[in-house]
Order: C-alpha cells, then structure tokens, then sequence
C-alpha cells in the first residue's frame, strides 16, 4: 500500500523568505510523485511531477523539488516566496488501478504569506 | 470550454432532496474521477472510471450514485444525504493507462447540506 505523510500542516512565512514544505512517503513499488497547489475557491493544479532521471524537479511559479529515495522524500522549496503563493499544497503518490491512475494525497500543508 | 468544467458551483440542499453534480472534461482524457474534501481530511477519492467503467469504489454509501454515460462526462447522483456530506466534491480527469499522468481538477462543487 502506498501512503503520504506531509509533516507540517501549516508552515507561515515572511514575504521574499525561502520555503521549504516537507512530504514523506512509502510505496512498495517504483513510485510516481506529485506536487499539487490549490488556491482558495479553486481545484488543485499541478506544480510540478517526478517520474524518473534527474532527481531535481522544476515547476511552475518557481518551485522545485528534490526527491530522495534513501529517505523517501519529496520536499518542495521555493527560494523566494510571494504573496500570492499562499495556498494549500498537496503531495501526491501514485499507483495503478484498473487501467486508471490513483492519486494517494496527503494530508495538505497550508503555507501563509506573511507581508 | 477548456479543461475541466464542474456544474453547479455551489449547492446548498435538504436532506430529503434529490440533485446532481456535473463534472465534463475537455482534454480527451479516458479516465475520471470523483473526491470529496473535508475540512482538516485528506483528498478522499470516492469513484474512479476508467473507459467508461467504474473501477473503484473506495466504499463510498449508497446515498451517493456515479454515472459515466461517456468518457467526456461524469455525474455524481444525490439522495437522502446527511449533514457529514457537506464538502468540496472534486472532479478530475487523467490519460489513464499509465501512473505517470498527473490528473486535471474541475473547481469543485460546494455542497452543503442542511
């Protein structure tokens, strides 16, 4: 079975500070791993995904990721925060069934801008 | 129309009525889904299809009844709910097949149950 555990439910910071929005997870098999942001009044969005290769990954608005397979992690960073940045983050895993994708989340971290 | 459409926004209903929620992809996708997210819970994913079959069904109660009349559309059917109903239901879609595709949300419907 697979699972996520992001370790802060709420992370404040200060305008312009360097994030960091910590995500465990566990998994039997080779994983697929997601970053998702959800704004207020919206749907999630994807930031960024590891699939495979290069274990730094990019995304939108200036997040990247690290992932980590000794330590199961898949931290999300940002060095430069805004305020518009403030929103909830999920953490995702993947896995297989019938044919479709299944998405474990885990349980959310929301990150506050302070100005 | 682009992405993923979720009709009505907002739903305030009895617990003795009967309404419907329209999710509608425009990506082509063959898979969607459905999930309900609950203050201080995790994303619950409630109903997967996949080719227009239903293949997951994370015991979801009876009161809630999904439809997929096509690989475009995807209702979520519901009657005699309870208070503990009241959430944000997210729909989304995926290129299913392969776990690599991210999935794409639908801005949810807020349901809420008096």
């Amino acid at each position: 079975a697979q699972s996520v555990t992001q370790l802060d439910s709420q992370v404040p910071v200060f305008e312009e500070a360097p994030v960091e929005l910590r995500c465990n997870y566990s998994s039997s098999v080779s994983v697929y791993l997601f970053w998702y942001v959800q704004y207020p009044n919206q749907g999630l969005q994807l930031l960024l995904k590891y699939l495979s290769g290069s274990t730094l990954v990019k995304g939108i608005n200036g997040f990247e990721a690290e992932f980590n397979k000794s330590q199961t992690s898949f931290h999300l960073r940002k060095p430069s925060v805004h305020i518009s940045d403030t929103a909830e983050y999920f953490c995702a895993v993947s896995g297989l069934r019938g044919g479709a994708q299944k998405l474990v989340f885990g349980q959310g971290t929301r990150l506050t801008i302070n100005p | 129309e682009t992405g993923v459409t979720q009709t009505p926004r907002h739903l305030v209903m009895g617990m003795t009525n009967k309404k419907s929620l329209k999710c509608e992809q425009h990506l082509g996708h063959n898979a969607m889904y459905w999930y309900k997210q609950s203050a201080k819970k995790p994303l619950e994913l409630m109903f997967v299809y996949s080719l227009e079959e239903r293949v997951e069904n994370n015991s979801v109660p009876s009161r809630f009844s999904p439809e997929c009349p096509n690989s475009s559309h995807l209702f979520l059917h519901l009657h005699t709910l309870q208070p503990e109903d009241s959430a944000l239901y997210l729909c989304a879609s995926s290129q299913g097949g392969q776990g690599r595709n991210e999935q794409y949300f639908g801005p949810g419907t807020r349901l809420t149950v008096t």
